[in-house]
């Protein structure tokens, strides 16, 4: 049973370009959130989809977006990249159902180099 | 001042010590978790609670809803331990959770 995966690991973008990061959930979960982590800091939440739908949203711009496929896989785009962008990008998985009773689930990250 | 406050930021000790890392948080809320971060970035979930105390293996994980604080603790600490344990709370009913800055734990043999 895979756990949560996310692609690519690495990216290297320059300023002003548009970024896609992929996440898959683990198998059974159907709520996917994205964390974004600056060097020595903790994560920070960006926004959550369930059902195909942005759930609650954390104070990023509108420059940040996502979408959640059928599938339950989800993506989180980036346009106008800035310097400040540069960051782990973290993906965590879990099921609507169990609240917040379970462990959570994360991907091993996305680390995006902005130029 | 952030919600969830973490202590120590660093922390270096023998191996075999006893670590005890502190997780404060200022708001209401329905559970509270535990996680370690390797390099690299994999963050793995340690503990949820929403109440008392937790034991897996070395690790010791408990919780005073009450002060609003929670502890984690390492007996018989091993290199292998040395990573960054973050502290992230359910606020309320909400969905998303809010994290500590984390503690970075250095275990020399």
């Amino acid at each position: 049973d895979a756990g949560v995966t996310q692609s690519p690991t690495h990216l290297i973008k320059t300023r002003g370009q548009q970024v896609t990061l992929r996440c898959s959930p683990k198998s059974g979960h159907d709520t996917v959130s994205w964390y974004q982590q600056a060097l020595g800091q903790g994560p920070q939440f960006i926004f959550q989809y369930y059902e195909e739908e942005e759930r609650q949203r954390g104070n990023f711009p509108d420059r940040f977006s996502g979408h959640q496929f059928p599938n339950y896989s989800s993506e989180l785009n980036v346009n106008a990249l800035l310097l400040g962008d540069s960051a782990l990008y973290l993906c965590a998985s879990s099921f609507i159902g169990s609240g917040q009773r379970e462990k959570l689930f994360f991907g091993s990250g996305t680390q995006l180099s902005v130029l | 001042k952030n919600e969830v406050e973490q202590s120590p930021q660093n922390l270096t000790a023998q191996e075999g010590e006893f670590i005890t890392i502190n997780c404060s948080y200022s708001v209401g809320i329905s559970a509270l978790h535990w996680l370690q971060q390797h390099p690299g970035g994999g963050i793995v979930s340690l503990f949820m609670l929403s109440s008392g105390k937790k034991k897996h293996g070395r690790l010791i994980a408990t919780i005073n809803i009450q002060e609003k604080h929670s502890s984690l603790h390492i007996t018989a600490s091993h290199p292998r331990d040395s990573a960054v344990y973050i502290c992230a709370v359910f606020k309320g009913g909400a969905q998303k959770l809010v994290f500590g800055q984390g503690t970075r734990l250095t275990i020399n043999p």
